[in-house]
């Protein structure tokens, strides 16, 4: 059985890096695709990057600049770095694994989730 | 592509048939003739799980009283017979453009 399980600080000040890690476990992140998605508080879910091939990556537009996404291979991680945040950045970060792709390479069937962990921006 | 689902909420009898409705702002029939959407559920304080794949495709272990349809940019979701387990937030995500969307949610909840 898959399983993803994410880790980090909870509290992030304005204007510094948010930075999560997710562990994975009965898989290898040699295979597939793995992405971050978030989720502010009662609000919906937004896609954040994916990676694959350990290194390959793609980003949402909308958050490119401030994004990176890496992989550890010997460890099974892959991590999450978001610089500058603010407020707005407060949501559940899921680490999730999708399987496919669509069109245009846009991620799919995301089918494995971790259960999530709320970072919250605020000083 | 923006995604739009109605209604907001709704609230079923167990047992009844409900049915959510997602529009995207662009054609998500590519030239393959699959349909590139996805629909997904989050229960109460879970994370979300997938549901349906490419507009009509029921994901492994996935209840068959759920179903997917549509095409283009109109698509519905279908429970056939309202569980109380199926309470939570329905979502529809488009696959077709980068990046990958979702739809604001629906909120389904027992009556």
């Amino acid at each position: 059985q898959v399983q993803l399980q994410e880790s980090g600080p909870g509290l992030v000040k304005p204007s510094e890096t948010l930075s999560l890690t997710c562990t994975v476990s009965g898989d290898s992140i040699s295979n597939y695709f793995w992405s971050w998605i978030r989720q502010p508080p009662g609000q919906g879910l937004e896609w954040i990057a994916y990676i694959y091939n350990s290194g390959s990556t793609s980003y949402n537009p909308s958050l490119r600049s401030r994004v990176t996404i890496s992989a550890d291979t010997s460890k099974n991680q892959f991590s999450l770095k978001l610089t500058s945040v603010t407020a707005a950045d407060t949501a559940v970060y899921y680490c999730v694994r999708n399987s496919h792709l669509g069109v245009q390479n846009s991620p799919r069937y995301f089918d494995y989730w971790g259960r999530g962990t709320l970072v919250t921006v605020s000083s | 592509i923006v995604m739009t689902q109605s209604p907001v909420s709704l609230a079923v009898t167990p047992g009844e048939p409900a049915s959510i409705s997602c529009r995207s702002s662009q054609s998500l029939l590519y030239s393959n003739g699959y349909n590139y959407m996805d629909w997904y559920l989050q229960k109460p304080g879970q994370s979300p799980h997938l549901l349906i794949y490419l507009g009509s495709h029921r994901a492994s272990g996935v209840p068959d009283r759920f179903s997917g349809s549509g095409s283009g940019t109109d698509f519905t979701l279908k429970i056939s017979r309202v569980e109380a387990e199926d309470v939570g937030v329905y979502y529809c995500m488009q696959a077709l453009q980068t990046p990958s969307t979702f739809g604001q949610g629906t909120r389904l909840e027992i009556k």
